[in-house]
């Protein structure tokens, strides 16, 4: 059974600060590293991609990837209001085909102003 | 959300009735997907499509069945509703070279009474 984890929160940050937001995965295959936002009533929204071990930076968003660990994390630089959400983490599974995706249950952000 | 359209946003069932969502994409993806968002749950796959012609089952497929009816569109059928089937329903595209960056519909609720 794949697992992704998070901490569901609510995770309160003041504005302006660093986000930092977490997840582990207990597949050690596995190859591809996604950070989904979704609103509250909204769709998920594809925000970072990460594949290898290291930090990939997308504007204020950082992602970090360690497999040895197991763990990938979402950093969110001069956190604003407008990036309240839910966080969904999603790993895909080694060589799997259009079904390999496993989503965490994400994890609640709160940016107080 | 303009290259996933989703139909209908909302629906109301009595249990035992069946109903149709429909799913049609304009960014000539080949690998479609139907998810389910409850509570708790995360996001679930129930079925998916890599590519026109092929469907497959996903995670939770029980009490659903699916069409690809063209590269388009993909609906998810519920022959006969359950109170447990109300969730909200995600159809989701990829371009099927990396499957997980997806591209989420709107999102349809469902409430089965």
């Amino acid at each position: 059974q794949k697992e992704v984890e998070q901490n569901s929160g609510p995770l309160s940050v003041p504005e302006g600060a660093i986000a930092s937001l977490n997840c582990t995965y207990s597949d050690r295959g596995s190859q591809s590293f996604f950070w989904y936002r979704q609103y509250s009533g909204k769709s998920p929204e594809l925000i970072m991609s990460i594949y290898s071990n290291g930090d990939k930076e997308d504007g204020r968003f950082t992602a970090q990837l360690n497999k040895a660990s197991q763990y990938v994390s979402l950093l969110i630089r001069d956190s604003q209001p407008s990036d309240s959400a839910t966080y969904l983490c999603a790993v895909n599974e080694s060589g799997g085909g259009a079904d390999g995706l496993t989503f965490g249950k994400g994890t609640h952000l709160i940016i107080q102003p | 959300n303009a290259g996933v359209t989703q139909t209908p946003k909302f629906q109301v069932l009595k249990t035992g009735q069946s109903m149709t969502l429909q799913c049609a994409q304009d960014m000539n993806h080949n690998s479609m997907y139907w998810y389910r968002q409850d509570p708790g749950m995360g996001l679930r796959l129930i079925y998916y499509s890599a590519s026109e012609g092929t469907t497959d089952k996903g995670e939770v497929p029980n009490g659903y069945n699916v069409s690809r009816l063209n590269k388009r569109e993909f609906s998810l059928r519920l022959e006969s509703a359950a109170p447990s089937q109300t969730s909200v329903y995600f159809c989701a595209i990829s371009a099927g070279a990396n499957t997980g960056e997806l591209f989420f519909g709107e999102g349809s609720r469902l409430t089965v009474l």
